[in-house]
């Protein structure tokens, strides 16, 4: 199975970086995937690692070491639009190819 | 080009009542995963069908039933409802069955059970 945990809520100011982790344990993994969800609303894709290392897409980078089973989400430029809840997702393998197991999400809020 | 399409938007039923969620992926996407959202959780996966077939499979019940249709189109059915289904419903678009493909989500379907 998988487990996933990454913190449950943090606090930053505008203009700053904050950085958000997640750890898994996976018996099969095909990559991790970041997703920002706003209350009430469907998740939507940031970003997205399957080899080691960090990817970066304007304001948000996403790190991941597989060995360690560790990833962090990266926010910079924090906006006040930024307030939403950060979920760390892993994607399976084989017959788990269409599974992705979900964190609980972190709530971030951002305070001027 | 029109995103993932969910209906009804919000559902209130009644304990033991059935219900049908319904889906259209992204054109082009035969992939599609359904999840429930429990507030203030992530989402659980559900089932995934590609192809019109059944790929995957999370620990429900089997009150919960899911098809696919040759437009890749899904529903997704929940028989003899309980309060504990109430949840967020998202359904998942993706081009691949397999590999890291982005899953984009539809904005879901609230549903309440009184």
């Amino acid at each position: 199975g998988q487990n996933i945990d990454q913190p449950t809520e943090m606090t930053a100011t505008e203009g700053a970086i904050v950085q958000i982790n997640c750890t898994y344990q996976t018996s099969g993994f095909n990559g991790l995937f970041w997703y920002q969800q706003h209350a009430g609303e469907a998740p939507t894709f940031l970003s997205y690692n399957v080899l080691d290392g960090l990817e970066e897409k304007g304001r948000f980078s996403s790190f991941l070491s597989r060995s360690k089973g560790y990833s962090y989400l990266l926010l910079k430029e924090l906006q006040m639009k930024d307030s939403a809840s950060y979920l760390c997702a892993v994607r399976g393998y084989n017959t788990n190819a269409g599974k992705s197991t979900f964190g609980d999400g972190t709530t971030l809020t951002v305070k001027p | 080009d029109a995103g993932v399409t969910q209906s009804p938007t919000h559902l209130i039923k009644t304990r033991g009542q059935q219900v049908t969620l319904r889906c259209s992926p992204i054109s082009g996407h035969k992939s599609v995963s359904w999840y429930q959202q429990v507030l203030g959780q992530g989402p659980q996966f559900i089932f995934q069908y590609y192809e019109k077939e059944e790929r995957g499979r999370g620990n429900f019940p089997d009150r919960f039933s899911a098809r696919q249709f040759p437009n890749y189109s899904s529903e997704l059915n929940v028989n003899a409802l309980l309060l504990g289904d109430s949840a967020l419903y998202l359904c998942a678009s993706s081009s691949g069955r397999q590999g890291p493909y982005e899953q984009y989500f539809g904005p879901g379907t609230r549903l309440t059970v009184t």
